[in-house]
């Protein structure tokens, strides 16, 4: 079974632009998270989608935004990139919230954004 | 405020010896689960055990084990004969109000041979 897949790997970007980052979740899972995870510090939640809705957003600012596609898996928007934004960004999936509020989540690699 | 609270930002042990880590957190939710992610160098989190907050019976998974202290709100892991690749940040993790996961801030567990 394929576990969750997180692209690009790493991603490099000035000030100001723009950054996509893609997951896609585990066959069977319906939730996807996304997670903030700045160097030598834990992980801040930053987005949960179930089947395709936006169910919580963490304490972000608007520019961050993402969506959820009829297949599951998920986009993260990062606009306006500041230099604060360099951090891992971990995606983690699991079963849907209608079986359990919080089920194990599952993560992917992550993809390590670098803002110069 | 922080609600998944782990007090020790680092600890070590020696190969083969028995080590602790705390977490404690604050939920208003009846029924759920709490975990333990480890996260070694290579970045990727890794379950390591979750514990169901209605069964009294604590969780174990080989070396690894859990007590869990439902009233007091604690949940803290046990490694057991700790081995060099144990070595990792750990994290805890509890729902807090509308967010299926929240974690702790980690703690850094080195082995020493």
């Amino acid at each position: 079974e394929a576990g969750v897949t997180q692209s690009p790997t790493h991603l490099i970007k000035t000030r100001g632009q723009q950054a996509t980052l893609r997951c896609s979740p585990i066959s069977g899972h319906t939730s996807v998270y996304w997670y903030q995870q700045a160097l030598g510090l834990g992980l801040q939640f930053l987005l949960w989608y179930d089947e395709g809705e936006e169910r919580n957003r963490g304490n972000f600012p608007p520019r961050f935004s993402g969506r959820q596609f009829p297949n599951y898996s998920s986009e993260l928007n990062v606009n306006a990139l500041e230099l604060e934004d360099s951090a891992l960004y971990l995606c983690a999936s699991s079963l849907g919230v209608l079986i359990q509020f919080n089920q194990p989540q599952h993560f992917g690699d992550g993809t390590r954004l670098s803002i110069l | 405020a922080q609600t998944v609270t782990q007090s020790q930002p680092e600890m070590s042990v020696q190969e083969a010896e028995t080590v602790t880590l705390s977490c404690t957190y604050d939920t208003s939710e009846s029924d759920y689960y709490l975990f333990w992610y480890k996260q070694p160098p290579s970045r990727q989190m890794i379950l390591v055990i979750r514990q169901e907050a209605y069964k009294q019976q604590n969780a174990t998974e080989n070396r690894f084990s859990v007590n869990f202290q439902k009233a007091a709100k604690s949940f803290s892991l046990k490694i057991s004969d700790s081995q060099l690749g144990d070595a990792a940040m750990y994290f805890c993790a509890s729902p807090v109000g509308d967010t299926p996961l929240v974690f702790g801030k980690g703690t850094r567990l080195s082995v020493i041979a």
